[in-house]
C-alpha cells in the first residue's frame, strides 16, 4: 500500500531563516505530487505540483520554490522566510491527474517569528 | 473557471440525526467531485468521489453524496450523526486537469 510521509511536523523558524520541508511517497511510481498550504485551518492553497522528476508547475508567485529531486521525493523550499509564510503545509500525491484521488500527507505546521 | 462553494461555515447536529454539508461547484465540462474530512492538525482523508454513473456515492465511515447536475450540487450526507464525525470538510472538484480546486471547508460540530 501507499504512504506519504512529511517532516518536520512542525518548525518555528526565525524571519530570513531558510525553510526545507520533504515530502516522500512509498508504493507508488511516478506520482503527481502537489504541495499545499493552509491558512487559519481554512481554505487550501496550491502552491506547486509535480507531475515528472524535475517538473515543476508553480500556482501563486510567492517567496518559495519546490523541487523534485527524486520520482517520490517533493521538497518545499525558501531562501528567507516572511512572518506571511506562517501555515499548515500539506503534501499530497496521486496517480494521475484531475480524475485520480489526491491522498495527503500529515503536515508541517510552520510558525515564523 | 472552477470553482467550489461551500455556503455554511458552521452547521450543527445532534448525536443521531442525519447531518448535510452543502457543496456547489462550478467547472468547465464533466466535473470531478470529491469529499475530504480533516481532523485537527492532521492532513486531509478521503471520503468518497463522483466521476460518472450512479449520482449517489457511497464511501467511508457511512458517508454518502449525491450529484445533482441541475443543481450543480454534490452535498455530503450521513444518515446518523456521531460525535466523532466533529471535523472540517472540505468539497473538491477537478475537470481533466492536475488541479483540484478546494472549498472553504465547513466546520461539523456533532453534539452529545
Amino acid at each position: 500500500s501507499q504512504t506519504i510521509h512529511q517532516w518536520p511536523a512542525t518548525l518555528v523558524q526565525p524571519v530570513g531563516s531558510p525553510l526545507s520541508l520533504e515530502c516522500t511517497v512509498e508504493g507508488t511510481s511516478n506520482p503527481n505530487l502537489y504541495w499545499y498550504r493552509q491558512a487559519a485551518g481554512r481554505g487550501l492553497q496550491l502552491l506547486f505540483y509535480s507531475v515528472g522528476i524535475g517538473q515543476i508547475s508553480s500556482e501563486v508567485p510567492q517567496n518559495l520554490s519546490a523541487s523534485r529531486p527524486q520520482d517520490r521525493q517533493f521538497i518545499l523550499s525558501s531562501k528567507k522566510l516572511l512572518l506571511s509564510d506562517s501555515g499548515f503545509y500539506l503534501c499530497a500525491w496521486s496517480l494521475g491527474g484531475g480524475t485520480d484521488t489526491q491522498y495527503f500527507g500529515p503536515g508541517t505546521r510552520l510558525t515564523v517569528l | 473557471a472552477q470553482s467550489v462553494a461551500q455556503p455554511e461555515d458552521q452547521v450543527n447536529v445532534a448525536e443521531g440525526n442525519p447531518l448535510t454539508v452543502k457543496c456547489t461547484y462550478s467547472v468547465s465540462g464533466n466535473p470531478y467531485l470529491f469529499w475530504y474530512v480533516q481532523y485537527p492538525n492532521r492532513g486531509l482523508q478521503f471520503l468518497l468521489k463522483y466521476i460518472t454513473g450512479d449520482n449517489l456515492v457511497k464511501g467511508s465511515y457511512g458517508f454518502e453524496a449525491e450529484f445533482n447536475k441541475s443543481q450543480t450540487s454534490f452535498h455530503l450526507k450521513k444518515p446518523s450523526a456521531l460525535v466523532s464525525d466533529s471535523a472540517l470538510y472540505f468539497c473538491a472538484v477537478s475537470n481533466t486537469g492536475n488541479q483540484f480546486y478546494f472549498g472553504t471547508g465547513t466546520s461539523l460540530t456533532v453534539i452529545p
